[in-house]
């Protein structure tokens, strides 16, 4: 299963744009990029996913390299709500196999 | 509205006893997961079903077992042979079409 590595932890101010970047140099054609965000005792809830181009939702956005070997998560505007554990994943569609590998991801600490 | 649940939310049991954590969905997702998570770590993949009478085992499967006889519910059983079951369990589903994963709120199990 290709892997992704990520910073342990980053910091941003309130209201200041954060770009959180992942690692993924053995992704495959076939594999999504999939981010996740968790925070204290809650599940993990979706953020957004992409395979090429660069994605936009009213969550964040996802900046994908042209060779596809790291992407950034981008948070246009942090707020304290933002402050959580940030997980990038490769997820791999139509294979024989469904599962999906969580790495220790990034804890964002937003300050006020 | 729909989404997953799971239940109980917090659980204590005593040493060699077995446990069984529910996770109901009524999203009609074909695929299902239980992920165990320890302090500060990320999610590690337990078992998966990608269709019912259907699951494989993940990462650490050892000490668990799971059935998935209905779409709807994919209960996880923590056996007396799982050495270090205190942690936060945690159940997801998603369509295998779109991809997005849904978790629920999570069951955390501590055994004294």
């Amino acid at each position: 299963d290709a892997k992704t590595t990520q910073p342990n932890s980053m910091e941003s101010n309130e209201e200041e744009p954060v770009h959180l970047p992942c690692n993924h140099s053995t992704i495959s054609g076939t594999d999504y990029i999939h981010w996740y965000r968790q925070l204290p005792s809650q599940g993990p809830e979706y953020v957004i996913h992409g395979l090429t181009s660069n994605v936009n939702n009213r969550m964040a956005s996802l900046a994908i390299a042209e060779d596809r070997k790291s992407s950034t998560l981008i948070l246009h505007r942090a707020t304290l709500r933002d402050a959580a554990v940030y997980y990038c994943i490769l997820r791999t569609y139509g294979g024989a196999t469904n599962k999906l590998i969580f790495g220790t991801g990034t804890l964002l600490a937003v300050q006020p | 509205d729909g989404g997953i649940t799971q239940s109980p939310k917090y659980l204590f049991r005593k040493e060699g006893q077995n446990v069984t954590l529910s996770c109901e969905q009524n999203l009609n997702h074909d695929a299902m997961y239980w992920y165990r998570q320890d302090p500060g770590q990320g999610l590690r993949l337990i078992y998966y079903s990608q269709i019912v009478n259907d699951f494989q085992k993940g990462d650490i499967a050892e000490g668990y077992s799971v059935s998935r006889e209905k779409k709807e519910s994919f209960p996880l059983t923590v056996t007396s042979a799982q050495k270090n079951p205190t942690a936060f369990y945690l159940c997801a589903s998603n369509a295998r079409a779109t991809g997005e994963l849904f978790f629920g709120e999570g069951s955390r199990l501590t055994v004294l």
